[in-house]
């Protein structure tokens, strides 16, 4: 079965310097969403990407946050300058069309130190 | 701005028997509702939905109710088994939120055996 896929499973950096996490959906999906879940707390919503671009994105998606679509596979999102309030479970989802499910990946666990 | 709670942060089940698990929305104009199954350190896996013009749906062990003047659903899991043992989400989407899906906290579900 198809699924989406992540990586890197756990990326430690130190504070200030940039990250990218990296996200392959499910090949015939045409929405994306990165979620983020800090130890402990609920599943936040970041951002959703449509059609080549953002479609929404959440309060806690500011100008330090960007997410991109390099090619037709690949969705990725970059940390330009993280903090420690950063660090967190990451996860990439997508979904085909709207009232279809939405599937995640397993996370990339960001540890900023 | 929580519109899907889930006000029972866990649940305890004997294995065997029957695990309901709730979940409260407040936005009128979500038509769509799914819950997800989530394991340590592992991103949330789809269970099952339910669109708005049922009020029931069912697959093997799991059965999602949808009491929409209640604005309430449910995940029945009969019989539980030591392997449900996970944290149960719910999420609702559609109508006027765009392309948002709005999950619940969690509820964590221990089967005993």
């Amino acid at each position: 079965e198809p699924e989406v896929t992540q990586t890197p499973s756990h990326q430690v950096t130190q504070m200030g310097q940039e990250v990218i996490l990296r996200c392959v959906p499910i090949s015939n999906h045409l929405y994306f969403y990165w979620y983020r879940q800090i130890l402990g707390q609920k599943v936040e919503f970041l951002v959703s990407f449509y059609n080549n671009e953002i479609s929404e994105k959440s309060e806690i998606f500011d100008d330090q946050f960007s997410v991109e679509r390099p090619d037709g596979s690949n969705f990725t999102l970059k940390i330009r300058s993280t903090k420690l309030e950063d660090s967190a479970m990451y996860f990439c989802a997508s979904y085909r069309d709207r009232y279809s499910p939405l599937h995640f990946g397993n996370g990339t666990r960001l540890t900023v130190t | 701005d929580q519109q899907v709670k889930q006000n029972s942060p866990s649940l305890s089940v004997q294995e065997g028997r029957i695990s309901i698990l709730n979940c409260d929305y407040t936005n009128s104009m979500f038509d769509y509702f799914l819950w997800y199954k989530k394991y340590p350190a592992e991103g949330p896996t789809f269970l099952i939905s339910i669109s708005s013009i049922k009020d029931k749906n069912e697959d093997g062990r799991f059965t999602v109710f949808l009491n929409k003047s209640a604005k309430h659903l449910s995940l029945h899991i009969v019989p539980s088994q030591p392997g449900d043992s996970a944290v149960y989400f719910c999420a609702a989407f559609g109508g006027n939120t765009g392309n948002q899906f709005y999950f619940g906290t969690g509820t964590s579900l221990t089967v005993i055996p």
